[in-house]
């Protein structure tokens, strides 16, 4: 049972380059997240998606974008990568948006903006 | 908006020892609140949670009670072991937004 797989797991980019990471989930939740961890900040939620056709901004949207391209999969895309974007980003999946609904979480990309 | 504040570490303990990490929450109403855990290298993890005042939330011998008169949420543990060795987070949940605090790493030395 894969749960939710996420690639690449690791990444440099150049400051202005792009970069789509992808998600994908294997355990039928509707909801779907995308959050960056920075030391000393928790996770922050970067957008999410309720529902398969939907998408929502989060805490921290600004230089992002995302697709909810079916129910399974949500990617996350940095259209000019800046060094502010360094970080670990991580995709969750929830069987709903309740608040009676655990989050799963998958290993994580590591990104490296330089 | 809705906050949690966790207190800061790194915490450092032997084997065997107790462990308290104190977790305190600022909402509007009367949210879920969860402990997760992450292992080197890993996501996170659902450690336990709660879902309504005077919950008791406890799993692997964690122990999180859902307290709405000091707005806490502190996780116990009476026995650690080397492989509690993790960052741990307190979150709440309103609604869609899980909210998560800052984190606290624990090292269990043998």
């Amino acid at each position: 049972n894969a749960g939710v797989t996420q690639t690449p797991k690791f990444q440099v980019l150049k400051t202005g380059q792009s970069m789509t990471l992808q998600c994908a989930q294997d355990m039928n939740h509707n909801s779907m997240y995308w959050y960056r961890q920075d030391p000393g900040m928790g996770l922050r939620l970067i957008y999410y998606s309720a529902s398969e056709g939907t998408t929502d901004k989060g805490e921290v949207p600004n230089g992002y974008n995302v697709s909810r391209l079916n129910k399974r999969e949500f990617s996350l895309r940095l259209e000019s990568a800046a060094p502010s974007q360094t970080s670990v980003y991580f995709c969750a999946s929830s069987r709903s948006g309740g608040e009676n609904s655990p989050l799963h979480f998958g290993n994580g990309t590591r990104l490296t903006v330089t | 908006g809705d906050s949690v504040t966790q207190m800061e570490g790194p915490v450092t303990l032997s084997e065997e020892a107790f462990l308290t990490i104190n977790c305190t929450y600022t909402a509007t109403g009367y949210p879920s609140l969860f402990w997760y855990v992450q292992y080197p290298g890993e996501g996170l993890q659902l450690l336990l949670k709660a879902t309504k005042a005077d919950d008791k939330g406890s799993n692997k011998g964690f122990e999180a009670t859902y307290r709405k008169e000091t707005t806490s949420f502190h996780l116990e543990k009476g026995s650690v072991q080397v492989s509690d060795s993790a960052v741990y987070f307190c979150a709440l949940r309103p609604g869609y937004k899980l909210s998560f605090g800052a984190g606290t790493t624990v090292t269990v030395r043998a």
